[in-house]
């Protein structure tokens, strides 16, 4: 099945620095999202990509959908304290049904004040 | 719209027993997922539902593990008998297919098995 490698696993950084996360699949996707995890808490969506190419962002978040539909990317710009958590990429195939996804590792994010 | 609500939050049983976890996905949903979160194995799906019939239910581990969804405001996730590999946390999620292909996550339900 699909596998999608999701780097770096974890990131330290300074309140304000920025940020970039990215995905890679041995296959490709239709979708892409990206989703942020708080500690007891489910997966929240951030972005959400559809198109080869494609760039979107919501707030100080930015994703790009790889133009060879097997990557992704996720920067966060001026980070606080509040983007500490765990983001994930997630890959789907439209045809298998909306929401069925495939889940990177994860990246684990510090943000030192 | 209360979101997906999950429960119970936490589970502690011993191994052997029977566990069920219980599901209500976002009015008007018409997919259900469950997916199984571990550090070993990261976000796992393991069985999702179309219209309350289940589509794909390849990610099921074992046969100690059974979901039903009799309607589509319910759905229930049974392991029996538990064993510790099972320990986990488990989320429900649903989404509108035809609409987005988003899915809404619950907030899990941590199960301990000892």
């Amino acid at each position: 099945g699909q596998q999608l490698n999701q780097s770096p696993q974890s990131m330290f950084i300074q309140e304000g620095e920025d940020v970039s996360m990215n995905c890679t699949s041995s296959s490709i996707f239709n979708t892409w999202l990206w989703y942020k995890q708080d500690p007891g808490e489910g997966p929240v969506l951030l972005i959400a990509l559809y198109k080869a190419g494609e760039l979107t962002s919501n707030g100080r978040l930015t994703a790009q959908f790889g133009t060879t539909r097997k990557d992704s990317f996720l920067n966060i710009s001026a980070s606080i304290p509040s983007d500490v958590g765990i983001y994930f990429c997630a890959g789907q195939l439209r045809n298998f049904g909306a929401g069925k996804s495939t889940f990177g590792d994860g990246t684990t994010l510090t943000v030192k004040p | 719209d209360a979101g997906v609500i999950q429960s119970p939050r936490h589970e502690v049983t011993e191994m052997g027993q029977e566990v069920t976890l219980r599901c209500k996905p976002i009015s008007g949903h018409n997919s259900l997922f469950w997916y199984r979160q571990t550090m070993m194995r990261g976000l796992e799906l393991l069985i999702y539902f179309n219209n309350n019939v289940p589509i794909d239910d390849s990610g099921m581990p074992e046969d100690r593990f059974s979901a039903k969804m009799p309607n589509a405001s319910f759905s229930t996730l049974k392991i029996q008998p538990s064993e510790p590999r099972d320990s986990a946390v488990y989320f429900c999620a649903s989404s509108n297919r035809g609409v987005n292909t988003e899915a809404f996550f619950g907030q899990g339900t941590r199960l301990t098995v000892v």
